[in-house]
């Protein structure tokens, strides 16, 4: 089983609705991150918490928002989707030894 | 924030050669990393390099932090080495602890 679990895998969603992607973690990792990749322009930082009390705003924050229910999880909402956050999205956690690990990805498309 | 350059932007191979893949940063980093990202999509971890060199079978890194760059070499390429690898480093305190920040990636394509 994968260390770090994206679901869902892929989504297709219409412009307009909620959708949240939701991301656990068995490595008991306190810091977790959520990243967005578009092609050509890297991985960029929606947002990211060092733990259950802390949420912090990365570099692309407008039009999300998280929600980190305990250590292990932290989730990644759409309020209102919009054809530009099509895009495949990353959660990702770190430990004390600052290796970065990546879930699987989730594909998301807004129509 | 910190810039994260990558070159090139685009390498094609065949099968057996060697590569060296670059990357620079603005400014000065820590936990500085190297990913590979496989045609699935899949990201994994190659290093965790702030400084110095390491290696791995074919691929070694080696980060020279005083200059603010790191290098990825991959020895006797083999297809399954293609995809995209990224590099990426944090700063090293205020708002950018914690932060990794990524280059846009190297698409490496290796031809049997």
């Amino acid at each position: 089983d994968a260390d770090v679990t994206q679901t869902p895998r892929n989504r297709i969603t219409k412009t307009g609705k909620r959708i949240m992607l939701e991301c656990s973690q068995t490595k008991g990792h306190d810091r977790m991150y959520w990243y967005r990749q578009d092609p050509g322009l890297g991985l960029r930082l929606i947002y990211y918490s060092f733990d259950v009390k802390d949420i912090n705003k990365g570099e692309i924050s407008d039009g999300y928002s998280v929600s980190r229910q305990a250590q292990a999880k932290f989730s990644l909402s759409l309020e209102s989707a919009i054809p530009n956050q099509t895009a495949l999205y990353f959660c990702a956690t770190r430990g004390q030894g600052d290796t970065i690990y990546f879930g699987e990805g989730s594909w998301l498309t807004v129509v | 924030g910190i810039q994260v350059e990558q070159s090139p932007p685009d390498l094609i191979l065949q099968e057996g050669a060697n590569s060296t893949l670059r990357c620079n940063f603005s400014d000065s980093v820590n936990n500085l990393q190297w990913f590979h990202q496989n045609p699935w999509g899949q990201l994994i971890n190659l290093f965790y390099i702030p400084s110095g060199t390491k290696q791995n079978g074919r691929l070694s890194a080696t980060t020279v932090a005083t200059e603010r760059y790191s290098l990825l070499y991959i020895s006797s390429s083999q297809t399954t080495d293609s995809g995209v690898y990224f590099c990426a480093g944090g700063g090293a305190g205020g708002t950018s602890y914690g932060k990794l920040t990524f280059g846009q990636g190297t698409i490496l394509t290796v031809h049997p």
